[in-house]
């Protein structure tokens, strides 16, 4: 069974410009949610993707967005990149219908805004 | 308003105690509370979750309790061991959202 994927682990950008993460999810699994992770701080919902459709938000603005490819995996994109946006980007994923804690989370990709 | 909180930040235990990590909710609507431990470099691992109808529930080392009435849960985990060491948030959910709220974290280091 493969876990969940994230791709790159770490980047650097500079205000204003634009980034992609990525994220495979476990094998089986239909449903991909991303969370930002501040320092210090718990992870906060952004989406969740399920059926290629964004399927529920938390307070982001529409300069994060995502996508969801057939074979379930996901993508986050943040454009106009803000130096607030410093933080570890997470994704989990999980079966539709299964507890929603049952989230398997990724590593994380590492942002650093300058 | 929604939050989850915990009591306090760090917490450190000696090898061998057992350790408690206190959180603290405020929605009364929430019904399903879950714990993550989450060691340096890695992402959230999911420990143990318990709904509101229950009060506890056990595994392996670990249980939860919820206290519904002061709307707070905690984490007790027996026989602290050095891979214990990690950050510990609790999360909140309820019926028809699909993200969790998670807490700020307790860091628990455990002395050899």
């Amino acid at each position: 069974e493969t876990g969940v994927t994230q791709s790159p682990t770490h980047l650097i950008k500079t205000r204003g410009q634009q980034v992609t993460l990525r994220c495979s999810s476990q094998s089986g699994h239909n449903t991909v949610s991303w969370y930002q992770q501040a320092l210090g701080q718990g992870p906060q919902f952004i989406f969740q993707y399920y059926r290629e459709e964004e399927n529920g938000r938390g307070n982001f603005p529409p300069r994060f967005s995502g996508l969801q490819f057939p074979n379930y995996s996901s993508e986050l994109n943040v454009n106009a990149l803000e130096l607030d946006d410093s933080a570890l980007y997470l994704c989990a994923s999980s079966q539709s219908g299964v507890n929603t804690g049952e989230l398997f989370f990724g590593e994380g990709s590492r942002l650093t805004v300058l | 308003g929604e939050s989850v909180g915990l009591h306090l930040p760090t917490l450190s235990v000696q090898e061998g105690d057992n350790s408690i990590i206190n959180c603290a909710y405020s929605n009364s609507a929430s019904d399903y509370f879950i714990w993550y431990k989450q060691e340096s470099g890695k992402g959230p691992q999911f420990i143990i979750d318990i709904r509101s109808n229950m009060d506890k529930r056990q595994g392996q080392r670990v249980t939860v309790l919820l206290n519904k009435t002061v709307k707070h849960l905690s984490l007790q985990i027996a026989a602290t061991q050095p891979g214990d060491s990690a950050v510990y948030f609790c999360a909140e959910n309820r019926a028809g959202r699909r993200a969790l709220t998670f807490g700020s974290g307790t860091r628990l280091q455990v002395q050899p």
